[in-house]
This record gives structure tokens, C-alpha cells and sequence, in this order.
């Protein structure tokens, strides 16, 4: 399996511009989390989904941030409109089950500049 | 949530045993100690994990203290890729609050040729 699939791997964008990242979980893995990591505040979690249903969204920081995933192996994860305190990394992850003992494989990430 | 302490930063010598502790005295029965390093300009990596015996595994090992409230990771023989941030986090049984175990600041491993 190739892992987990991230588009793009950088994207710079103007303030207030739309932003989509995009992610690609392993074949057959029931759980994708997005992450969003920084020097001041480190890695954390952005939102994470079950069977493509979302089941915590509270790390999701305002209503500009969006994530859907329409099927088991693609999600996407929006910024509308974007701000310069976005930039970041983005990670995507994903995980085969849950609980204590679940692993979880992560993409490359997105490195997001907002200029 | 229980959370963790770890040294912000440690160095190693090439080809030396490394020792990572981790700090965990809130841990509950139900947690699992997990383990994951990044590379530089990679996501995380899955690395060890474990519940109350010691475990190995192809890349380390993990020693855990008999009340469980510390732990450590251990290279056998650092590589200068082994040079990476490594993350100590608790993971529960019920994944209610999946991924609200934080990955705090992690221990930056420097390893010196």
C-alpha cells in the first residue's frame, strides 16, 4: 500500500482565499484524522471521522474550517477564508481501528503559507 | 486527559543505546502507552506501544515501570536517522475522545557522528 496520500505538499495562497487540502487514507482503514501542527501550539487534532462520518469536530478552531469526506478513500479538509495565522502544517492520518491499541498512519503532510 | 512529561531535548552518540523516558503518573488502567517519532519534514511515525509488559519490536524497545507511571523507549544503537522528534502519548480503551491525546513537545534526539 502506498500509505496515506496528501495533496498538495505545499500551497501558498493569498489572505482570504479558498484552500483545499486533500487526503487519501490507506485502502480499508475505517478512521481519518486530520492535524494541524505549529511551532506555538504543536500537533493538534482538527476533527476525525468514522465509516466517512465525523465524529469530533471540536478541534476545529472556527467555522472558516471545514472537512467532508464523501467515501471511504478521499477527504478534504477547507479553509474559507484564509488567514495568515493558518499557515501551518496538515497532516492526514488514518487508522484501521479504534481504541487503545489503534495505530495510526500519517501522510506527509501540506505545508500552508498564507501570505 | 492524562498527559505526559518528557525531556524537551537529549543527544546520543552514533551507534550508542539511547534511553527516552516518559513520564506518565495520571495514567489510568485502561491506557495504552504509545510511541511515535518524527522525522524532519515528515508526519509522524507509528514507532511502539504497550500496556504493562515490555514490548520489542523491530525499531526499539519499551521498558514499563511496574506502577506504570513512567516509561521508556529505547534505541539499542542509534543511527544518525534515528535524529528526530519522538512523541510519548496514552491512548484509552474507548476511543470516545479518539486522538485527544496530545503530542505535546516531545524529546528533539540528536544523534552525533
Amino acid at each position: 500500500d502506498a500509505g496515506v496520500i496528501q495533496s498538495p505538499r505545499h500551497e501558498v495562497t493569498e489572505m482570504g482565499q479558498e484552500v483545499t487540502l486533500r487526503c487519501k487514507p490507506i485502502s480499508g482503514h475505517d478512521y481519518l484524522f486530520w492535524y494541524r501542527q505549529t511551532m506555538m501550539r504543536g500537533l493538534e487534532l482538527l476533527i476525525y471521522f468514522n465509516n466517512n462520518v465525523p465524529i469530533d469536530d471540536s478541534g476545529m478552531p472556527e467555522d472558516r474550517f471545514s472537512a467532508k469526506m464523501p467515501n471511504a478513500s478521499f477527504s478534504t479538509l477547507k479553509i474559507q477564508p484564509s488567514e495568515p495565522r493558518d499557515s501551518a502544517v496538515y497532516f492526514c492520518a488514518s487508522s484501521l481501528v479504534a481504541g487503545a491499541k489503534n495505530i495510526q498512519y500519517f501522510g506527509a503532510g501540506t505545508r500552508l503559507s498564507v501570505l | 486527559d492524562a498527559k505526559t512529561t518528557q525531556p524537551n531535548s537529549m543527544e546520543s552518540n552514533e551507534e550508542e543505546p539511547v534511553h527516552l523516558p516518559c513520564n506518565h503518573s495520571t495514567i489510568s488502567g485502561t491506557d495504552y502507552i504509545h510511541w511515535y517519532r518524527q522525522l524532519p519534514s515528515q508526519g509522524p511515525e507509528y514507532v511502539i506501544h504497550g500496556l504493562t509488559s515490555n514490548v520489542n519490536n523491530r525499531m526499539a524497545s519499551l521498558a514499563i515501570a511496574e506502577d506504570r507511571k513512567s516509561s521508556t523507549l529505547i534505541l539499542h544503537r542509534a543511527t544518525l536517522r534515528d535524529a528526530a522528534v519522538y512523541y510519548c502519548i496514552l491512548r484509552g480503551g474507548l476511543w470516545t475522545n479518539a486522538g485527544k491525546s496530545t503530542f505535546g513537545d516531545g524529546t528533539t534526539l540528536t544523534v552525533k557522528p
